[in-house]
Order: C-alpha cells, then structure tokens, then sequence
C-alpha cells in the first residue's frame, strides 16, 4: 500500500467552526507533513512530525492545530478560520529523505 | 538561504517534441534536489531525485534531470513528451542536515498540443 489517504476531500466551514482534516499512511513511514497550497502557488509547509514528534512548526497561526495520534495518523484541527485560510491542504509522508508521498488533498473553503 | 528559481511560469510543447524544463538553486552546500509533478486536483508525485554521484539522473515516466554545480542548475528532461506528461513540475532544494524542509520553486505549467 502506498497510498496517503486524506478525508475529507472537500470542506466548507464557517469562521466559528470547529472542524478537523484527517490523513493515514500504512507505509511504515516515519515522518508526516501538512501543507498548505494555495491556487497555482507551490505548497507552503506548516507542520512536520518525526516519530510522532513535532519537529517543525513554520510559524502557523493557532487557529490550526496539528495532532499526530500514531505513526499511521495525522490529524489537522480547524478552527475560528478566516476566510484567507481557503485553500488545498496537502498531507505527506515520508521515510527517505524528501521522499515525500503526498496525499490527494482536502479542498477547503471557509465562508 | 535556500531558494529555488524555475525561470518559466508556462511552456507549450507539442506532443512528441522534446522538454526541458529549467530551475536553479541558491545554497551554500551541496544540495539535495528533487522534481515533483502535479497533475490537476491531484497531490504531489516526485518524479526523481539528485543527493550525490552521477549528476545524470533517471526518473519515472522516462524523465530525467542533470545537476551542474557550476550553474546551479538542475534541469528536467524528456525527450519525448505525451499528452498525459500535461502538469505542474515543481523544483524543490532540501538541506543536506534537514531535508524534512523541501523548499519548493513556484512551478511551471506545461501544456501539451497534439
């Protein structure tokens, strides 16, 4: 299996809810990545865990909350978003260098 | 600090013409780089990569990228482009000590003419 599976695959929310985007690997990898892409701009990484570690935050405002419950889940809770937070959220996992594997994505849009 | 350059935004080809598509990297060290493809509404796919050794590399779906240190480059070919090969190509750099941390280029987009 060498897939990332990410739930859901789209989204809509209002600014005071609470929501959460859901991704699982079965590859054994040992890292996991969020990204953060935005439409015909590169992905932007947010949060990296190693080993169920965080082990890179890049300065991503609170109302995004990452959770990383065992080495096959990561978690990315949503809340009191604002409408600029719309877009492609990206999922990967990794166990070689930069060897990312990336999910398909979860489109969302915050009204 | 690390950066990534891929100097073409947009590149139409006609099926069956070769490709090359362009990127260059700003690091101190030896870097560790990669190309990743994007096809619409879909995830990332990394299509090969350049650590150390032969500066010619091999990829899937018969792509493959030379690094020149001395450019700074490390550009992606294919000498014969299919109507699928239709995407966005990412460049990115990673440090040889966190490669955790890919630093992405902001993409070129083929299109692809029968």
């Amino acid at each position: 299996d060498t897939e990332v599976t990410q739930t859901p695959k789209h989204l809509v929310m209002g600014m005071t809810n609470k929501k959460s985007l859901k991704c699982e690997q079965h590859m054994g990898h040992r890292a996991m990545y969020w990204y953060k892409q935005k439409a015909k701009k590169p992905p932007e990484l947010m949060f990296v865990y190693s080993y169920e570690k965080l082990s890179i935050n890049e300065s991503v405002p609170s109302r995004f909350s990452p959770e990383c419950p065992n080495s096959s889940l990561l978690n990315l809770h949503l809340h009191a978003l604002q409408p600029e937070d719309s877009a492609l959220y990206l999922c990967a996992s990794s166990q070689l260098a930069g060897e990312l594997f990336f999910g398909e994505g979860s489109r969302l849009t915050v009204l | 600090a690390q950066s990534v350059t891929q100097p073409d935004i947009h590149i139409t080809v006609s099926e069956g013409a070769s490709l090359e598509l362009r990127c260059n990297y700003s690091y101190g060290a030896t870097p560790y780089l990669f190309w990743y493809v994007q096809s619409p509404g879909q995830g990332l796919q990394l299509l090969l990569k350049y650590f150390s050794g032969d500066t010619l590399v091999q990829g899937i779906k018969g792509f493959e990228a030379e690094f020149k240190r001395s450019q700074s480059s490390f550009n992606l070919r294919k000498p014969s482009v299919h109507w699928s090969d239709a995407a966005e190509y990412f460049c990115a750099v990673g440090a040889s000590y966190n490669t955790d941390k890919l630093i992405f280029g902001t993409g070129t987009r083929l299109q692809v003419f029968p």
